[in-house]
């Protein structure tokens, strides 16, 4: 059982390039989030999706689209990329019921 | 907007004394608050949780006070060990914004021998 699973999990941009992250998780779990952790703010939502087909925004959703094509998957896309953008991700998934969210290794990316 | 934050970024404890953590909320109408506990260069895992209906709830070696009167939840860790050396988050589901998760800044607990 991997749980959730982040892809890649280091990468380099260059500011105005274009990349997306992916979060699986084989939990079977209806909820998923993005998040970007930067020092001394915490965890940051970005966008959460509750079920296949559905996104929804979170506190800091400029910049970046998501898509959950299936249950399964997450995925976090920057169209152009930005330095204000240079943070650790992580993606995290739960059940519908419960508050328990399993998270990723994170993702750490780097816009120059 | 409203948040959840904690009190102090950083709280420092010897090994065997007892830990308390604090978070100060402003969102009300939150159907739950959770702890998580982040580990350097991994992804928070999750401690324990309340129901906005509970004031207490004890895990193993932790307890979660709820206080809805001042807005204030805190996390007592007994007995603290150098493991639970960690980033200490305090988290909220806004029942007006679904099933949303939203975090706090965190406390660095450290632990000496």
């Amino acid at each position: 059982n991997a749980g959730v699973t982040q892809t890649p999990k280091f990468r380099v941009l260059k500011t105005g390039q274009s990349m997306t992250l992916l979060c699986a998780q084989d939990m079977n779990h209806e909820y998923m989030y993005w998040y970007r952790q930067d020092p001394g703010m915490g965890l940051r939502l970005i966008h959460y999706s509750v079920g296949e087909g559905t996104t929804a925004k979170g506190e800091v959703p400029d910049g970046y689209n998501v898509s959950r094509l299936k249950k399964q998957n997450f995925l976090l896309g920057l169209e152009s990329a930005a330095p204000s953008q240079t943070s650790v991700y992580f993606c995290a998934s739960r059940p519908g019921t419960g508050t328990e969210a399993f998270f990723g290794q994170g993702t750490r990316l780097t816009v120059v | 907007g409203e948040s959840v934050g904690l009190h102090l970024p950083t709280l420092s404890v010897q090994e065997g004394d007892n830990s308390i953590i604090n978070c100060a909320y402003s969102n009300s109408a939150s159907d739950y608050f959770i702890w998580y506990k982040q580990e350097s260069g991994k992804g928070p895992q999750f401690i324990i949780d309340i129901r906005s209906n509970m004031d207490k709830r004890q895990g193993q070696r932790v307890t979660v006070l709820l206080n809805k009167t001042v807005k204030h939840l805190s996390l007592q860790i007994a007995a603290t060990q150098p493991g639970d050396s960690a980033v200490y988050f305090c988290a909220e589901t806004p029942s007006q914004a679904g099933t949303a998760l939203i975090f706090g800044k965190g406390t660095t607990l450290s632990v000496s021998s």
